[in-house]
């Protein structure tokens, strides 16, 4: 089946260490996105990427590192700067400028203790 | 910039009732304008979507219409179910740069009593 993988689904942190979410698609989808969930608060852009080894920042970009590498994978590494990083963090992908339609994967959610 | 209005929830309705989700937009030009659905637990999912002034975008009973003259993209269903409990997004999209750059509301949570 084609779709989008995240993992972990679930993780803690200690505050002070950087954690790395992955992502994964097999859609064939040239642009990926990775969003930041809060709660009432609706989806943020924190960064994207058109093409592979290029990438861009989102809205709340600081304190998150991405690389993209090879056209499934997507990481996102969440940095000790981040200075509120406990969030639900959803990764999507699209087809070159297609009309909008984003495909997500289910989320990870990151916890600091 | 851009931005997306949901009306405030959560929303808690029966069973077989009427469903408005209202959403407002704000943006230069004409934005593509969707609605994505969000289950416990998942990821979103594409609910409909409007590409153009006067486009009605249906999917699983649901319906909206893009109305340039009032900005909005409101959500309706005429009978809803259980199953349709779930956090409902509004958005837009601008394509930039071969990325589509989504906004979003900031959802609304729907639970729908038996």
């Amino acid at each position: 089946d084609g779709g989008i993988t995240q993992s972990p689904k679930y993780l803690f942190r200690k505050e002070g260490q950087n954690v790395t979410l992955s992502c994964e698609q097999n859609l064939n989808h040239d642009a990926m996105y990775w969003y930041r969930q809060d709660p009432g608060q609706g989806l943020r852009l924190i960064y994207y990427s058109q093409i592979v080894n290029d990438f861009q920042k989102g809205d709340i970009a600081e304190g998150y590192s991405v690389s993209r590498e090879k056209k499934e994978s997507f990481p996102l590494t969440v940095t000790s700067a981040q200075k509120n990083p406990t969030a639900f963090y959803l990764c999507a992908s699209s087809f070159w400028a297609a009309t909008g339609e984003l495909f997500f994967g289910e989320g990870s959610r990151l916890t600091v203790l | 910039g851009d931005s997306v209005t949901q009306m405030e929830g959560p929303v808690t309705l029966s069973e077989e009732a009427f469903l408005t989700i209202n959403c407002t937009y704000t943006a230069t030009g004409y934005p593509s304008l969707f609605w994505y659905v969000q289950y416990p637990g998942e990821g979103l999912q594409l609910l409909l979507k409007a590409t153009k002034a006067d486009d009605k975008g249906s999917n699983k009973g649901f319906e909206a219409t893009y109305r340039k003259e009032t900005t909005s993209f409101h959500l309706e269903k005429g009978s809803v179910q259980v199953s349709d409990s779930a956090v409902y997004f509004c958005a837009l999209s601008r394509e930039f740069q071969g990325a589509q750059k989504l906004v979003f509301g900031q959802g609304t949570r729907l639970t729908i009593n038996p």
